[in-house]
């Protein structure tokens, strides 16, 4: 079974409607996040959470909202769909090392957002 | 918003040949970290450098840490099919003000050639 899932794994939408996707992980680790894909841009930061308590904008943050709702459960939502949040989002989830210095992001397998 | 320079874009190689791509930024990073993504897939971690001329290896792949700390490399020795795939560096770090940086290149598309 995979770690990190999310689902759906794609989505139609129209714009003004409100959507939501949702990330869950068995991992065990306290921080998680969301990213967007966009060809030729990479990945950018949308929103980021370290603990259930606590939650940060990345850089990209405008027109999303997240909902950090168990230690392994992280929501994003869309609250008025525009056609250029058509995107492939990622959600990925990260632990600190034991030097506490370093993490590695796990990534789930992505879901694909068409905004018409 | 911040993103490293990452080349090149794409490449076409032949299977056997090695591969060479790099990463540079103008900040400075304490983890530099490489992903491969397949169609359909999240991206999935390759190798981790957490040193300042850090050499690590991988099986065929091999990575440094920029002396420098703002840059990167990544090779692939004796390419094969299953290499093709998008890579992707990506820097981490905490800034002066204690905000947390994880930023990622662009991407570098390969496509081995049988």
């Amino acid at each position: 079974d995979a770690d990190v899932t999310q689902t759906p794994r794609n989505r139609i939408t129209k714009t003004g409607k409100r959507i939501m996707l949702e990330c869950s992980q068995t991992k065990g680790h306290d921080r998680m996040y969301w990213y967007r894909q966009d060809p030729g841009l990479g990945l950018r930061l949308i929103y980021y959470s370290f603990d259930v308590k606590d939650i940060n904008k990345g850089e990209i943050s405008d027109g999303y909202s997240v909902s950090r709702q168990a230690q392994a459960k992280f929501s994003l939502s869309l609250e008025s769909a525009i056609p250029n949040q058509t995107a492939l989002y990622f959600c990925a989830t990260s632990d600190l090392s034991r030097l506490g210095t370093v993490e590695t992001q796990y990534f789930g397998p992505g879901t694909r957002l068409l905004v018409l | 918003g911040q993103q490293l320079n990452q080349s090149p874009q794409s490449m076409f190689i032949q299977e056997g040949e090695d591969v060479s791509m790099n990463c540079t930024s103008s900040s400075i990073f304490n983890t530099w970290l490489w992903y491969k993504q397949e169609p359909g897939e999240g991206p999935v971690l390759l190798i981790a450098l957490y040193k300042a001329g850090e050499l690590t290896s991988n099986g065929r792949l091999t990575a440094q840490f920029g002396i420098t700390r703002k840059d990167s490399f990544l090779n692939i020795s004796a390419s094969i099919p299953s290499d093709v795939g998008i890579y992707f560096c990506a820097g981490q770090h905490y800034d002066t003000s204690g905000t947390y940086k994880y930023i990622f290149g662009t991407g570098t598309r390969l496509k081995v050639l049988a």
